[in-house]
């Protein structure tokens, strides 16, 4: 069976300063993975999605993340942090064969400070 | 263009009380159809997924249940509700394929999601 972990609950960055949060995958198949943002009290809006192809996947909102099956990690970045972007981020895997079931991770809330 | 709607958007109910929280799909015909809920950091967990009208499964035992009665309606409902159905509820639907007569979903496929609805359970 797929699943996601995503290390760090709580992320803060500086206002201008890099993002990273972290995503590891576990499946026995090629996964397919996606990272979702969830502002507060509101649904999830899909930033970015990897199917195949290009490992390096870009997003809504400058945001980019790297596919490395080496290291079964789809890392999410974004060079410049703006004070828009604090919410949660979720990374979730595919589950093949059926329904198109998603497994997501526990989230990581992403706090921007001036 | 597609749209998800979720009713009510905030509820607070006592234990005990019966419950139906109502998901509407627009502008889209046979989509997959999703429930999830959100309890306070324990991420999303999936509920029930639909892959047409009548056909629910269920990924968790829970006092909770499903249906479908029109392609693109989703219900979820609770005979007796507890303390722990408490939490952030969230529709989801994604796209389908008619392939060889069969309608088949795509795992690459992104699913959308409604606005969510907040249940508290007192």
């Amino acid at each position: 069976a797929q699943s996601v972990t995503q290390l760090g609950s709580h992320v803060s960055v500086s206002e201008g300063a890099l993002v990273l949060l972290r995503c590891n995958y576990s499946s026995s198949v090629p996964p397919y993975l996606f990272w979702y943002v969830q502002y507060p009290n509101q649904g999830l809006q899909l930033l970015l999605k990897y199917t195949t192809g290009a490992t390096l996947v870009k997003g809504i909102n400058g945001f980019e993340a790297e596919f490395k099956k080496s290291e079964t990690s789809f890392h999410l970045t974004k060079p410049s942090a703006h004070m828009s972007d604090a919410a949660e981020y979720f990374c979730a895997v595919s589950v093949t064969g059926g329904g198109n079931k998603l497994t997501f991770g526990t989230g990581t809330q992403l706090k921007v400070e001036l | 263009s597609q749209t998800i709607h979720q009713w009510p958007a905030t509820l607070v109910q006592p234990v005990g009380s019966p419950l139906s929280l109502e998901c509407t799909v627009e502008g889209t015909s046979n989509p997959n159809l999703y429930w999830y809920r959100q309890a306070a950091g324990r991420g999303l967990q999936l509920l029930f997924y639909s892959v047409g009208i009548g056909q629910i499964s269920s990924e968790v035992p829970q006092n909770l249940s499903a249906s479908r009665p029109q392609d693109r309606q989703f219900i979820l409902s609770s005979k007796k509700l507890l303390l722990s159905d408490s939490g952030f509820y969230l529709c989801a639907w994604s796209v389908v394929w008619l392939i060889g007569g069969r309608w088949e979903g795509d795992s690459t496929d992104t699913q959308y999601f409604g606005p969510g609805t907040r249940l508290t359970v007192l």
